[in-house]
């Protein structure tokens, strides 16, 4: 199986900030990389798709970029409702998915 | 409206079984791939099963192989999961997903763009 590994479970940080989120693939995964937002209490939603596409509605604060094996989703211009844990997955393969990064606001 | 709708979570003791069932609406059901998703309360998210558009293939985490069966009713727009064999560690919050194809020129990938609100699964003596 591929693994996943997003190497911070948790960060802070302030409205208005901008908050970069990574997560490093085993092996090479091209760009079969997406991003899930989830918020307490509430089912994943996907955010990205294919690494560095936005997903329909999703604001344009979000954004993901990378290929190969190191990805990042950044979240420009913090708001309160981004509080949530943030998960990427690889569809290289058998899905997997990343151990999750919790974002709180300061 | 578009939705996945999950059902049959329960409390099992240890060895015992269970079958959930994802109700799909205002899609067509019956093209899209399928997924289960479990969370344990407070953890992350970890692949559980697949099943393609008919039903003619299944695969399994290799910590359900064997225990647990995908299988879908297209005329019923419904997911199952026969789960059986039940350990402690099964115990978390199972989600149901559909899979779409996204591409991005030069590629496509599947992505799982939409969720059911989960069933809460307890295996306990």
């Amino acid at each position: 199986d591929i693994q996943l590994t997003q190497s911070a479970s948790s960060l802070s940080a302030y409205v208005g900030d901008r908050v970069t989120i990574t997560c490093r693939a085993s092996q090479t995964i091209s760009t079969s990389l997406n991003w899930y937002q989830q918020k307490p209490g509430e089912a994943p939603k996907l955010l990205i798709y294919l690494a560095s596409n936005l997903q329909s509605a999703v604001p344009s604060r979000f954004s993901g970029s990378g290929s190969g094996s190191d990805f990042t989703l950044t979240i420009s211009n913090l708001q309160p409702e981004d509080l949530a844990t943030y998960y990427c997955q690889q569809t290289y393969s058998t899905p997997t998915f990343g151990g999750g990064t919790k974002v709180e606001i300061k | 409206e578009v939705q996945l709708v999950e059902s049959g979570g329960g409390l099992v003791q240890p060895g015992g079984s269970l079958r959930l069932s994802c109700a799909a609406s205002g899609f067509t059901f019956s093209s899209n791939w399928m997924h289960w998703v479990r969370q344990v309360p407070g953890k992350g998210l970890v692949w559980v099963s697949r099943i393609n558009s008919d039903g003619s293939s299944t695969t399994y985490a290799d910590s359900v192989n064997g225990r647990f069966t995908i299988s879908r009713d297209n005329a019923k727009n419904t997911l199952y999961l026969q789960m059986s064999s039940l350990r402690v560690e099964d115990t978390a919050v199972y989600y149901c997903a559909r899979v779409s194809l996204y591409c991005s020129t030069p590629r496509c990938s599947d992505a799982f763009d939409l969720w059911g609100q989960g069933t809460m699964v307890t295996v306990s003596s």
